[in-house]
């Protein structure tokens, strides 16, 4: 079993503010990090799978940076809008086909 | 293009009963998982298969079990329900390793 934290585990921020959010994994035996997106009621949505040291990825407002050395990664969304409330899972994924979760950062977007 | 498709999506047992969770997804995925979620915790895996004919023991296996008799059907059963097996059930496929997964809506299910 291996620990994936993420934090903080909820948020509250002000429409058209920006924010962030740390995921914490082993650095060892690293094969992939994964973001979703879970909205209520909703299955959990893929955002990025990223793979290498360094990698950057971005998607509208929402970008992603990893950093499998030190064992990180951060989620920034840019301008917070409503419809930007849901939760953001991150998933460890080792060489043996197993995603391991963190338990999710809750955003609440306040229009 | 319908993705993911759980039945059912809730369910009530009574301890000792059996079910089967069916998944059903058409996107010609090779990869299959089945994950439950609790309060408190990730989701956290309990089978998974890479391929037809094909599955393999994930975190939280005890308890249940799994077939893929078809690539586009992967099932979940319960031989003998217990409390501690309440849980919302995700089932989820990937074309791939390294890419992201296309989850289910979900199956709630309650054991009394």
């Amino acid at each position: 079993i291996l620990n994936v934290e993420q934090s903080p585990q909820s948020l509250h921020v002000q429409e058209g503010d920006s924010t962030n959010f740390t995921c914490s994994f082993p650095s060892s035996n690293f094969y992939a990090l994964h973001w979703y997106r879970w909205e209520t009621a909703k299955s959990p949505e893929a955002l990025f799978v990223m793979t290498l040291n360094g990698d950057e990825k971005k998607k509208g407002r929402i970008s992603a940076t990893l950093n499998t050395k030190e064992g990180y990664s951060y989620l920034y969304i840019k301008g917070s809008q409503p419809e930007d409330s849901a939760t953001y899972l991150c998933a460890f994924q080792t060489g043996a086909n197993n995603l391991f979760f963190g338990t999710g950062t809750r955003l609440t977007v306040i229009p | 293009n319908a993705g993911v498709t759980q039945t059912p999506k809730f369910r009530v047992l009574k301890t000792g009963q059996s079910m089967t969770l069916l998944c059903a997804q058409d996107m010609n995925h090779e990869y299959m998982y089945w994950y439950r979620q609790d309060p408190g915790m990730g989701l956290r895996l309990i089978h998974y298969s890479v391929g037809e004919g094909t599955t393999a023991k994930g975190e939280v296996p005890d308890g249940y079990n799994v077939s893929r008799l078809k690539k586009q059907n992967f099932l979940l059963g319960l031989e003998s329900a217990a409390p501690s097996q309440t849980s919302v059930y995700f089932c989820a496929s990937s074309l791939r390793q390294g890419v992201g997964y296309t989850f289910g809506s979900g199956t709630r299910l309650t054991v009394v």
